[in-house]
């Protein structure tokens, strides 16, 4: 595998089920990235983890919990979800260094997600 | 309120011709700006970037143009091709470290044979 991997691709819910998205990064970066995109409306940030420490949580409901077990794979847990929160759920990752400077993002192909 | 605005929600152009996306922002603190290209059920996929301290970047049949004084960038392709027909995403950033990126709304480009 190459880049950034989500699993599921599609996932349809109930709004009593708890369910995981998954996202792998082979670029050997050091920060992820969760978006959400809803129709009509621009990607939104939703958490952000940098060497494992999540550093923004975008105000994002707490039915919605991030994992990042280490710099190569993240997690996004649903639990009682609503419909309104069915949207492509993008995952990304990029390299943070230490200097800082620009951090250019790499996307995986998302999970489309139905809530019913 | 948006921060990141793209105002034209899709554009054609001809074969061959050259394709001008624009881009406006408010944020004085961003100083990183990226254009991606997606296609459908895909993610999106990264195509050029500039910094504040550039006002030209150009890679191939695409160059990414930064006024800073009007808060505007735009992505020229040029010469435009079939496979160039996809949503385009303006992005920005802080710059320095892991900050997320704040998205435009995206303009549709079709490319007209």
């Amino acid at each position: 595998e190459t880049g950034v991997t989500q699993t599921p691709r599609h996932l349809v819910m109930g709004m009593t089920n708890k369910k995981s998205l998954k996202c792998e990064q082979h670029l050997g970066h050091n920060a992820m990235y969760w978006y959400k995109q809803s129709a009509k409306k621009p990607l939104e940030l939703m958490f952000v983890y940098n060497f494992k420490e999540q550093t923004e949580n975008n105000s994002v409901p707490s039915r919605f919990s991030p994992e990042c077990p280490n710099s190569s794979h993240l997690f996004l847990h649903l639990h009682t979800l609503q419909p309104e929160d069915s949207a492509l759920y993008l995952c990304a990752s990029s390299q943070v260094w230490d200097s800082g400077g620009p951090d250019t993002q790499y996307f995986g192909p998302g999970t489309r997600l139905t809530v019913l | 309120d948006q921060q990141v605005k793209q105002n034209s929600p899709s554009l054609s152009v001809q074969e061959g011709r050259i394709s001008i996306l624009n881009c406006d922002y408010t944020n004085s603190m961003f100083d990183y700006f990226l254009w991606y290209k997606k296609y459908p059920a895909e993610g999106p996929t990264f195509l050029i970037s500039i910094s504040s301290i550039k006002d030209k970047n150009e890679d191939g049949r695409f160059t990414v143009f930064l006024n800073k004084s009007a808060k505007h960038l735009s992505l020229h392709i040029v010469p435009s091709q079939p496979g160039d027909s996809a949503v385009y995403f303006c992005a920005a950033s802080g710059g320095g470290g892991a900050d997320g990126l704040t998205f435009g709304k995206g303009t549709h480009l079709i490319i007209q044979p």
